[in-house]
């Protein structure tokens, strides 16, 4: 099993543009998460989905910012339009009810 | 007022020594998680609890649900265990995290 995969790896791009970060979960896990880490406010649960249902989206910090679970096997996260304080890693993970969560490698956003 | 506490936020330690990270949360939790993140920044999720103590290898966690804590040891640590430790609750629908201990581990 190849893992969460995320992409991109790393995005650098200009304020007001729009930004795409894509996951794609492990086969069978039921939930989906989307988490924000930076070193100012540490890690933060953005929204999460079970089976492809988006279950609490408290996290999501503005309208700017978008998610969507398609189908079980691939989710976005989308900001629009980009701002420099959005600059962060993005972690997406998942799991299956009762088992722990696997993580992707992260997304490291550059809004400049 | 964080609802989930971590102490100590770092620790050195010399290759061997028995390490005790605890976390301590305010909230009614369906479950901990204990996650670790290495420098690289890449984040594996150690442990899931809602009871009791679970082990893996040299990492054991433990739980106590009426005391709201938890802690993390790890026996016979080694430099590659250095990475930051994240504790975090699921309370309902939320998550809850706490802001992490460095571990250093020096041969």
């Amino acid at each position: 099993d190849a893992g969460v995969i995320q992409s991109p790896r790393h995005e650098v791009t200009e304020m007001g543009q729009e930004v795409t970060l894509r996951c794609k979960p492990i086969s069978g896990h039921n939930s989906l998460f989307w988490y924000r880490q930076t070193m100012m406010r540490g890690l933060e649960l953005l929204i999460y989905f079970n089976n492809n249902v988006p279950i609490d989206d408290s996290g999501m910090p503005e309208d700017r910012f978008s998610a969507k679970m398609p189908n079980a096997s691939f989710s976005t996260l989308k900001i629009q339009p980009s701002e420099p304080r959005d600059s962060a890693v993005y972690f997406c993970a998942s799991s299956h009810r009762n088992y722990g969560y696997t993580f992707g490698s992260g997304t490291r956003l550059t809004v400049v | 007022k964080n609802e989930v506490e971590q102490s100590p936020q770092n620790l050195t330690a010399q290759e061997g020594e028995f390490i005790t990270i605890n976390c301590s949360y305010s909230v009614g939790i369906s479950a901990l998680h204990w996650l670790q993140q290495h420098p690289g920044g890449g984040i594996v999720s150690l442990f899931m609890l809602s009871s009791g103590k679970k082990k893996h290898g040299r990492l054991i966690a433990t739980i106590n649900i009426q005391e709201k804590h938890s802690s993390l040891h790890i026996t016979a640590s080694h430099p590659r265990d250095s990475a930051v430790y994240i504790c975090a609750v699921h309370s309902g629908n939320q998550f809850y995290f706490g802001t992490g201990t460095s571990l250093t581990v020096i041969p």
